[in-house]
C-alpha cells in the first residue's frame, strides 16, 4: 500500500529557531501533499496544500511566512516552522492522495518549543 | 474552519458493547470517511463512503451516511479494549481545482475490560 513517511517524530526546539519536519511519499509520486495540526485532544486542522513546483495554497488564518512549505519534487514536501514559539507546539501531521486514490497519512511530528 | 461535529465527544463501554458515532457537516460532499487515531500517532484509514452510498460494512464497522441529513454514523460492533481511540470523520470536498480532508472534532473512545 502507499506510504507516507514523516520525520521527525518529534523535536524540542528553543523558542526563536526554526524547525523542518519532512514528509515523503516511498513508493507513489504526489504533486499534491496536506500539512494539518493538531493541538492536544482536538481535531485535525488542515494548514495548507502543498502543491510540487508552485506555491503552497494556506488555509485561513495560517501564516504562511511562519509556516514555510516546500515541494520541491513530487516525493517531498517539507514544512519549517520559522521563529518557533511555544504557542506552536503541537501535533503536525501531513497527507498524500496516492494514483489509486485516498489518502495516506505521515506518523505525524510531535514539536515542543521551549 | 471546522466541517464535521462529532457526538458524542467521549464514550466509555465495557468490552462487548457496541459503540455509536455521529458526524455532522455542512456541505456537499464527494465522499465521507472515518480514521482512528491512536494517542499521539498517525492516522488510520477505516472507511469510506460515498455520496450516493448509504450504508457500508467493513468488519465489525458498520457506516451510514444520511446525505440529506448532512450526516453519517460509525458502529463498532462487539468492542475489544484495543478498540480504544480517537474517530475521526473526515468529508472530501471536491473544491474545484483540488479535493481536500476536512476533519470532524472526533470522539474519545475507552473500551474497558
Amino acid at each position: 500500500g502507499a506510504v507516507v513517511s514523516q520525520h521527525p517524530s518529534w523535536v524540542i526546539c528553543k523558542s526563536g529557531t526554526s524547525v523542518k519536519i519532512e514528509c515523503r511519499s516511498l513508493d507513489f509520486q504526489a504533486t499534491t501533499m496536506f500539512w494539518y495540526r493538531q493541538f492536544p485532544k482536538q481535531s485535525l486542522m488542515l494548514m495548507a496544500t502543498s502543491n510540487e513546483g508552485s506555491k503552497a495554497t494556506y488555509e485561513q488564518g495560517v501564516e504562511k511566512d511562519k509556516f514555510l512549505i516546500n515541494h520541491a519534487s513530487l516525493t517531498l514536501s517539507t514544512l519549517t516552522v520559522t521563529s518557533a514559539h511555544p504557542e506552536d507546539s503541537s501535533f503536525y501531521i501531513c497527507s498524500a492522495r496516492p494514483p489509486f486514490g485516498g489518502y495516506t497519512f505521515g506518523s505525524g511530528t510531535r514539536l515542543t518549543v521551549v | 474552519s471546522q466541517q464535521g461535529e462529532e457526538d458524542p465527544q467521549a464514550l466509555s463501554i465495557q468490552e462487548g458493547e457496541n459503540a455509536t458515532m455521529n458526524c455532522s457537516y455542512k456541505t456537499s460532499i464527494n465522499n465521507l470517511q472515518w480514521y482512528r487515531q491512536n494517542s499521539g500517532r498517525g492516522l488510520v484509514h477505516l472507511i469510506l463512503i460515498r455520496s450516493n452510498e448509504r450504508e457500508k460494512h467493513s468488519g465489525r464497522l458498520r457506516v451510514t451516511l444520511d446525505t440529506s441529513k448532512k450526516s453519517s454514523s460509525l458502529l463498532i460492533t462487539a468492542s475489544r479494549a484495543a478498540d480504544t481511540a480517537s474517530y475521526f470523520c473526515a468529508t472530501d470536498l471536491n473544491t474545484g481545482t483540488a479535493s481536500k480532508l476536512t476533519f470532524g472534532t472526533g470522539t474519545r473512545l475507552q473500551v474497558t475490560l
